[in-house]
């Protein structure tokens, strides 16, 4: 049962222009959500967040956006660039600070110079 | 500041046996949990960690357990070992919303 979901499993982009990363989410009761990026032999970096309470974070080059009602979110990185080539996992929290995350399978992006 | 720590880096194990992973946490940090990442999967959440009990669990069976210790570094523990056990093993610590991760143990049992 995979309460979060992302769709497309890898993204290619060219340097410069925006990257859109999509994903889903079932549990209604999320009111947390983080984006990690992870390179190879390496652990997730935390990215940005956002809270159930926003619709709208921004940090730098990276923008998340919650929609609720439709149960998404997304990551855009604006402008891409060939460093933020990773696998990008999207993350969701219930019940408050220290809650266990529940994440996606991860998308893998590609920025090409 | 050194960030999440965790040891040994990769480990080779035979089934049947028994392993400890070993994990410290950033600075200031006092909460402490485990998820295994499997191949082409995401991270799942194995336990939770903070002031030396077990605060959640996720769904993994009891041959997984843990400790934490009084300075909030903390061992995971696997016995009986299973093929299906090989994955990467990632510590996380927190003091709040966002979780910071070691760079994992990757663990082979064959």
């Amino acid at each position: 049962d995979q309460q979060v979901k992302q769709n497309s499993p890898s993204l290619s982009v060219q340097e410069g222009r925006i990257s859109i990363l999509n994903c889903d989410y079932t549990n209604s009761m999320f009111d947390y959500f983080l984006w990690y990026k992870k390179y190879p032999a390496e652990g997730p970096t935390f990215l940005i967040s956002i809270s159930s309470i926003k619709d709208k974070n921004e940090d730098g080059r990276f923008t998340v956006f919650l929609n609720k009602s439709a149960k998404h979110l997304s990551l855009h990185i604006v402008p891409s660039q060939p460093g933020d080539s990773a696998v990008y996992f999207c993350a969701a929290s219930t019940g408050g600070a220290n809650s266990k995350l529940t994440f996606g399978k991860g998308i893998t992006l590609s920025v090409r110079p | 500041d050194a960030g999440v720590t965790q040891s040994p880096t990769h480990l080779i194990k035979t089934r049947g046996q028994q392993v400890t992973l070993r994990c410290s946490p950033k600075s200031g940090h006092d909460t402490v949990s485990w998820y295994q990442q499997a191949l082409g999967q995401g991270p799942q959440f194995i336990f939770q960690y903070y002031e030396e009990e077990e605060r959640q669990r996720g769904n993994f069976p009891d041959r997984f357990s843990g400790h934490q210790f009084p300075n909030y570094s903390s061992e995971l523990n696997v016995n009986a070992l299973l093929l299906g056990d090989s994955a990467l093993y990632l510590c996380a610590s927190s003091w709040g919303y966002e979780q910071y991760f070691g760079p994992g143990t990757r663990l082979t049992v064959t």
